[in-house]
């Protein structure tokens, strides 16, 4: 039972370059969230996804687009990367609104944007 | 706006103690729910243990228990017996009513042998 997972795990991109980030998650979740976690302090949401077919910015969108390709997948590209999306991103997954039942975590990507 | 504040940068304690790390919130919701989150240095985002605010008993797993004042908005961890694998980071979180989830800052816990 993988879970959420995420690719890469690590990656440098130069200012001005794009790339895509690859979430996936095996436990038929409806919910599916990007975070991004900075030194001292805690995850912030980039986007979400409720269900199949809706995504939301959530509270630091800027920069950023995502897809919900299908139940299972959900991904957020970074069309012109800049120094400030330096970052761990985690994405995660949520059986029911509001993660009542607690959200499942990948294990992360650090960005370095240089 | 809604915040979560963990006031204890850092802790650290002997193995086999018991700890209890702080969070306080603010919100004007009445229903919501609250958890706890482990990082070890493998970077992976644990739940530990989650709170709903409408259940007055406070939620236990294992050696993990929580003291939630709802009136207070504070929603405190108790870890006992302490083993050295409880070293991580850990961050207290709040799930509001539009999806997000508020995270406190997190508190660094180092348990020593």
């Amino acid at each position: 039972n993988a879970g959420v997972t995420q690719t890469p795990k690590f990656q440098v991109l130069k200012t001005g370059q794009s790339m895509t980030l690859q979430c996936a998650q095996d436990m038929n979740h409806n919910s599916m969230y990007w975070y991004r976690q900075d030194p001292g302090m805690g995850l912030r949401l980039i986007y979400y996804s409720a269900s199949e077919g809706t995504t939301d910015k959530g509270e630091v969108p800027n920069g950023y687009n995502v897809s919900r390709l299908n139940k299972r997948e959900f991904s957020l590209r970074l069309e012109s990367a800049a120094p400030s999306q330096t970052s761990v991103y985690f994405c995660a997954s949520s059986e029911a609104y509001r993660g009542v039942h607690g959200y499942t975590f990948g294990s992360g990507t650090r960005l370095t944007v240089v | 706006a809604q915040t979560v504040t963990q006031s204890q940068p850092e802790m650290s304690v002997q193995e086999a103690e018991t700890v209890t790390l702080s969070c306080t919130y603010d919100t004007s919701e009445s229903n919501y729910y609250l958890f706890w989150y482990k990082q070890p240095p493998s970077r992976q985002m644990i739940l530990v243990i989650r709170q709903e605010a409408y259940k007055q008993q406070n939620a236990t797993e294992n050696r993990f228990s929580v003291n939630f004042q709802k009136a207070a908005k504070s929603f405190s961890l108790k870890i006992s017996d302490s083993q050295l694998g409880d070293t991580a980071m850990y961050f207290c979180a709040f799930a509001d009513s539009n999806y997000q989830l508020i995270w406190g800052a997190g508190t660094k816990l180092i348990i020593k042998p």
